[in-house]
């Protein structure tokens, strides 16, 4: 499985913009990008996927390199209910999400 | 919506008993994940459905742990005897279709306490 790899964790302030690397670089074509997110204490919460272009959804955006070995998600204005921890994850079909360690992200008021 | 069922939330039993845990996916999903929470080894697979069938269970930690799918709405995943390293807090997960476009959809979890 092509590997995923983070920051273990970062610091935001809120209401500020949030970028969360992610490298991985073994990455195959046909493999897609997500991401999750894990609140304290409750079940893994999927946030955003892409393949090769950019997207936008009412969450986050995700940042793709040209060559798709490294992507950054990008929550715009941080808030307290975003303190979690971020997982990238690399998905090809039908299997299982391999989560890393992911990265804690802290936000302060 | 109601999302993916799981009970109990909480389950404190003891050493040796046997642990029966439940999920209910979404419907229309015809693929559901067992997952496995602790602090030393994150988050491990433990077992997959597809179509009520058990596809891959190579994450099943040993004979104690079975898991059953008897059709499109419920699973099990039991613990027989259960042990005190079996605590953990227990997610289940369920999918739409095998794209790598299709995101995993979690419930809340079963936090097992095993004394």
């Amino acid at each position: 499985d092509a590997k995923t790899t983070q920051p273990n964790s970062m610091e935001s302030n809120e209401e500020e913009p949030v970028h969360l690397p992610c490298n991985h670089s073994t990455i195959s074509g046909t493999d897609y990008i997500h991401w999750y997110r894990q609140l304290p204490s409750q079940g893994p919460e999927y946030v955003i996927h892409g393949l090769t272009s950019n997207v936008n959804n009412r969450m986050a955006s995700l940042a793709i390199a040209e060559d798709r070995k490294s992507s950054t998600l990008i929550l715009h204005r941080a808030t307290l209910r975003d303190a979690a921890v971020y997982y990238c994850i690399l998905r090809y079909s039908g299997y299982a999400l391999n989560f890393g360690k992911g990265t804690s992200l802290l936000v302060t008021p | 919506d109601a999302g993916v069922i799981q009970s109990p939330r909480h389950e404190v039993t003891e050493m040796g008993q046997e642990v029966t845990l439940r999920c209910k996916p979404i419907s229309g999903h015809d693929y559901l994940f067992w997952y496995r929470q602790t602090m030393m080894r994150g988050l491990e697979l433990l077992i997959y459905f597809n179509n009520n069938v058990p596809i891959d269970d190579s994450g099943m930690p040993e004979d104690r742990f079975s898991a059953k799918m008897p059709n499109a709405s419920f699973s099990t995943l039991k613990i027989q005897p259960s042990e005190p390293r079996d605590s953990a807090v227990y997610f289940c997960a369920s999918s739409e279709g095998r794209s790598g476009r299709n995101e995993q959809f979690f419930g809340p979890g079963t936090r097992l306490t095993v004394l």
